[in-house]
């Protein structure tokens, strides 16, 4: 099946720093790709629907100048958590539509990402 | 709106037991159903999904599901699990949407598999 890579799996900054996290579908094109995030053992939240070359779309809440989101390319999709402060530790897991007629294609998801802000 | 419930947290099953994983769904339209598995610290792993067409579908690792209308369910089964299915499996739904490129697919909650010898 498709493979969504994700970048890095796992790390650690000071507070007050940024952190990036790449997500790449490998071998498809994606339009979409969606950012969610996970709290200890909690289901995956919608951060934000992520289309290339425009701008992201985010949920209810979540702040769009805290995590920036740009989809660059067909294959790249970027998570920048800026000012990263400790409650902002979590798991955010990507994931990439595989192209399909009226949105069928499948969704893969990245290895996801472990954030700990110090 | 759409929602998915999953009415487990947990589901403990013997080895070579069968196992039903419960996931029920609300939707205005048609939906798309869908489950994913994933191991601890790892992302989600495709496993099954219902489009359209024969309600029982079956997926990745001989697990399969169910699509029942009138019940608005999607259950999970396998008919004979392994310790190596022990993971956390999340029920997902979305409606197709025909404009603009969103689709959200809205997961339940998780249900944690255990499967002991």
């Amino acid at each position: 099946g498709a493979v969504v890579s994700q970048h890095p799996s796992r790390v650690i900054c000071k507070s007050g720093t940024s952190v990036k996290i790449e997500c790449r579908s490998l071998d498809f094109q994606a339009t979409t790709m969606f950012w969610y995030r996970q709290f200890p053992k909690q289901s995956l939240m919608l951060m934000a629907t992520s289309n290339e070359g425009s701008k992201a779309t985010y949920e209810q809440g979540v702040e769009k100048d805290k995590f920036l989101i740009n989809h660059a390319s067909l294959t790249l999709s970027t998570l920048t958590v800026t000012s990263a402060h400790p409650e902002d530790s979590s798991f955010y897991i990507c994931s990439a539509r595989e192209p399909g007629p009226s949105g069928t294609g499948e969704l893969f998801f990245g290895e996801g990402s472990r954030l700990t802000v110090l | 709106a759409q929602s998915v419930a999953q009415p487990e947290d947990q589901v403990n099953v013997a080895e070579g037991n069968p196992l039903t994983v419960k996931c029920t769904y609300s939707v205005s339209g048609n939906p798309y159903l869908f489950w994913y598995v994933q191991y601890p610290n790892r992302g989600l792993q495709f496993l099954l999904k219902y489009i359209t067409g024969d309600n029982l579908v079956k997926g990745s690792y001989g697990f399969e599901a169910e699509f029942n209308k009138s019940q608005t369910s999607f259950h999970l089964k396998k008919p004979s699990a392994l310790v190596s299915d022990s993971a956390l499996y999340f029920c997902a739904v979305r409606v197709q949407v025909l404009t603009g490129g969103g689709n959200k697919l809205t997961f339940g909650t998780g249900t944690q598999l255990k499967v002991e010898l």
